[in-house]
C-alpha cells in the first residue's frame, strides 16, 4: 500500500471549515483514498472513502486531485468534537487482507 | 444497534498469565480483525478472518492466537502474556475485506 503524508497538527476555529490536507504522491490506480479519525481514547471511526471523484457525507467532504496524488477532507463546520487524530490511508481494490495501514495522522485541535 | 464490542475495557496481567480478549459485533460482518495501537507507532493488524472457521495472520502474530467459531464473535488469545503486549487492543468488522471498518472502543492491556 502507498504511504501518506500528511501535517502533524493544525488548529481550527469552531464553526469555521476544517481542510485537512494529505499527499500520496505513489497512489496506484486499484487504491482508495480512506479518511479515519480517532477521538481521544475511542477506536478509530469511518468518515469517508473515495478513488476518483469527490466524494461527500453527512460528515465530511473529500476533494481528490486530478492527478490523485493528493486529497483533503474538509468538514464543513468544526465543532469542538471534532477534535481527533485523522488518519489518511491508502487501501488497496480487492486485496484479501482488508489491512488498513495507519500512519501518524494529522492532530486537528478545534477551539472556541 | 452496538455495532462492534469488546470486552473488558481495561486489564491488567501478570507477565506469563493468559487471557482471552472478546470481541463480538452484531451487523452480520464476515470479515473481523484485531489491531494493537502503540504510541508512535500507529494501528499494527495482528490476526483477521474473512468468515466463520476462517483466520490468517496479520503483521504482528506472534503471541497471540484467534479463532472464528461464528460470524459474530473473534476472541483473541494472549497465551502467556509479556510486557511487549502492553498495548491497546481493537477490533474492527466489515462486510468484506475492502468495505469500510467498524472499530471497537478498545481493550487496554497493561502487563507487569
Amino acid at each position: 500500500d502507498a504511504k501518506t503524508t500528511q501535517p502533524t497538527s493544525m488548529d481550527c476555529a469552531e464553526g469555521r471549515a476544517a481542510n485537512l490536507p494529505c499527499n500520496h504522491s505513489t497512489i496506484s490506480g486499484n487504491e482508495y483514498v480512506y479518511w479515519y479519525r480517532q477521538i481521544h481514547s475511542q477506536g478509530p471511526q469511518y468518515i469517508i472513502h473515495g478513488l476518483k471523484n469527490n466524494e461527500t457525507n453527512e460528515m465530511a467532504s473529500l476533494i481528490i486531485t486530478e492527478d490523485r496524488k493528493s486529497s483533503t477532507l474538509i468538514l464543513p463546520h468544526a465543532t469542538l468534537r471534532d477534535t481527533a487524530v485523522y488518519y489518511c490511508i491508502v487501501r488497496r481494490i480487492g486485496g484479501s487482507q482488508g489491512n488498513l495501514i495507519f500512519g501518524k495522522g494529522t492532530k486537528l485541535s478545534v477551539k472556541p | 444497534n452496538a455495532g462492534v464490542t469488546q470486552t473488558p475495557k481495561f486489564q491488567v496481567l501478570k507477565t506469563g498469565q493468559s487471557m482471552t480478549l472478546q470481541c463480538a459485533q452484531d451487523m452480520n460482518h464476515e470479515y473481523m480483525s484485531w489491531y494493537r495501537q502503540d504510541p508512535g507507532m500507529g494501528l499494527r493488524l495482528i490476526h483477521y478472518s474473512v468468515g466463520a472457521g476462517i483466520t490468517d495472520q496479520g503483521e504482528v502474530p506472534n503471541g497471540y492466537n484467534v479463532s472464528r467459531s461464528t460470524t459474530e464473535d473473534f476472541p483473541l488469545r494472549l497465551l502467556s502474556a509479556a510486557p511487549s503486549q502492553t498495548s491497546v487492543y481493537f477490533c474492527a468488522s466489515s462486510r468484506d475485506p475492502n468495505s469500510p471498518l467498524h472499530f471497537g472502543n478498545g481493550t487496554r492491556l497493561t502487563v507487569t
